[in-house]
């Protein structure tokens, strides 16, 4: 069983859908919970960043973890094409200096 | 956030050669991170450069292959050597600035012919 699990998707849904991108993991150790959103030929951009359990809002854009399920997720309202990317969990078990595992990403397509 | 700087942004390299790539960060850290992005995996850590002391590598990396320089707290360098074709990948380096998240720069893309 690999430390994080995502679906790899691809996932397409018409704009102005909600969207719902999740991800499971296996190491309890695990405190801190980030999205990144990577575009074609671009590196990696910090989208959401959670620490434990709870809910973060940030726009459109909504991350939840739940550590006794050892699931999170990121809720996206209001789908726009420019949200077309792909979507990569990540968690580490310490912050900014500790190195992270990453999911395999989900690749979003939103069809205006 | 820092301002991350990577080169070169692509290449296309003949087996059994090597290539450095470089990462400029424009402000001073204590931690740079290498990574690697295989298409259709997750991004691996290969590993971990902290200025003043040897590099830290994951499991299955090592520093023959991969030998990384961190000569100041602004800059540091990946060498992939004795390319094969399985190196092809994109190749990205990070930092995290305290508890700040990491910050990627946009990363080398790597093939290999």
């Amino acid at each position: 069983q690999k430390e994080v699990e995502q679906d790899p998707g691809p996932l397409s849904v018409p704009e102005g859908a909600i969207v719902s991108l999740n991800c499971t993991y296996s190491n309890s150790a695990f405190q801190y919970f980030m999205w990144y959103r990577q575009y074609s030929r671009k590196g990696p951009e910090l989208l959401m960043y959670t620490y434990s359990s709870g809910n973060k809002e940030d726009g459109r854009f909504t991350a939840q973890v739940d550590k006794s399920s050892k699931y999170i997720s990121l809720f996206i309202r209001d789908s726009q094409p420019s949200d077309s990317a792909t979507y990569l969990c990540a968690m580490s078990v310490g912050s900014g200096n500790t190195p992270l595992v990453f999911g395999k990403g989900t690749r979003l397509s939103v069809i205006a | 956030s820092a301002v991350i700087s990577q080169k070169p942004s692509r290449d296309i390299c003949q087996r059994g050669t090597s290539l450095t790539i470089q990462c400029q960060v424009d402000s001073q850290v204590t931690m740079m991170f290498w990574y690697r992005q295989q298409p259709g995996q997750s991004l691996t850590l290969i590993a971990t450069a902290n200025q003043g002391s040897e590099a830290t590598y994951e499991s299955g990396f090592v520093i023959d292959k991969f030998p990384i320089s961190r000569p100041n707290l602004t800059f540091s360098t990946l060498t992939v050597s004795n390319m094969s074709p399985e190196d092809s990948s994109i190749y990205l380096c990070s930092v995290g600035v305290g508890d700040q998240p990491q910050h990627f720069g946009d990363g080398t893309r790597l093939s290999i012919l």
